[in-house]
């Protein structure tokens, strides 16, 4: 089956400018989740989906960050303006539902660094 | 609230040893534990869980953990490492309200 797809691999961006990163889950995977990963640190929730509907974003910088998943399927995350401790792995993640035993699939990632 | 603590954040074993990883947990509630692997420029996947039952739970690639629920623990082992093992290995924990909560991580290296 295939996996969950991000984009772009990498990104290269200065403070104050913009950028969106894409994420395809696994089809039918009703539950998304989108982590931050600063490097020597374990991945931070910043908002999980369910369907097209957000279950949780109380760690989404909500003055810079914005997320959404349309149609219940594709998610893109917008950072505006990027900040420099922005720099990070953005994981993307999908499970087939909302349970808590429910296994994660993750992405490659997104590798964005402000210059 | 959960909370993850793995103990260590590099370890280094020769092929051929033994492979010890510490996890401990802070939960509210009977907690479901997993172990994750990242290997380089790529996502987690799912080494094991523990969600209820047998405490010893035997995962891919030979790792296997127990549940100590006694001293809080979640410790990944795996009798004799091997080269393919090296990568970075993170320890979770999850709530009733699906929110996974992920340690700092555990660099592994294995020295041939």
């Amino acid at each position: 089956e295939a996996g969950v797809a991000q984009s772009p691999r990498y990104k290269i961006i200065e403070k104050r400018q913009s950028v969106a990163f894409w994420c395809n889950p696994i089809s039918g995977h009703a539950t998304l989740y989108w982590y931050q990963q600063i490097l020597g640190q374990g991945p931070k929730l910043l908002i999980q989906f369910q369907n097209n509907g957000v279950v949780d974003d109380s760690q989404l910088p909500k003055d810079r960050f914005s997320a959404e998943r349309l149609k219940g399927v594709d998610s893109t995350l917008k950072i505006q303006p990027a900040k420099l401790e922005d720099s990070a792995v953005y994981l993307c993640a999908s499970s087939l539902d909302m349970r808590a035993d429910e296994k994660l699939f993750f992405g490659s990632g997104t590798q964005l660094s402000v210059l | 609230a959960q909370s993850v603590t793995q103990l260590g954040s590099h370890v280094s074993v020769s092929e051929g040893a033994l492979v010890l990883l510490r996890c401990n947990y802070s939960s509210s509630v009977p907690p479901y534990l997993f172990w994750y692997v990242q290997y380089p420029n790529q996502g987690l996947q799912l080494l094991l869980k523990y969600t209820t039952g047998a405490t010893l739970v035997k995962g891919i690639n030979g790792f296997e953990a127990e549940f100590k629920k006694s001293e809080t623990s979640f410790h990944l082992t795996k009798p004799s490492a091997h080269m393919s093992d090296a990568a970075e290995y993170f320890c979770a924990v999850s709530d009733p309200g699906n929110q996974f909560y992920f340690g700092t991580g555990t660099s592994l290296t294995v020295i041939p």
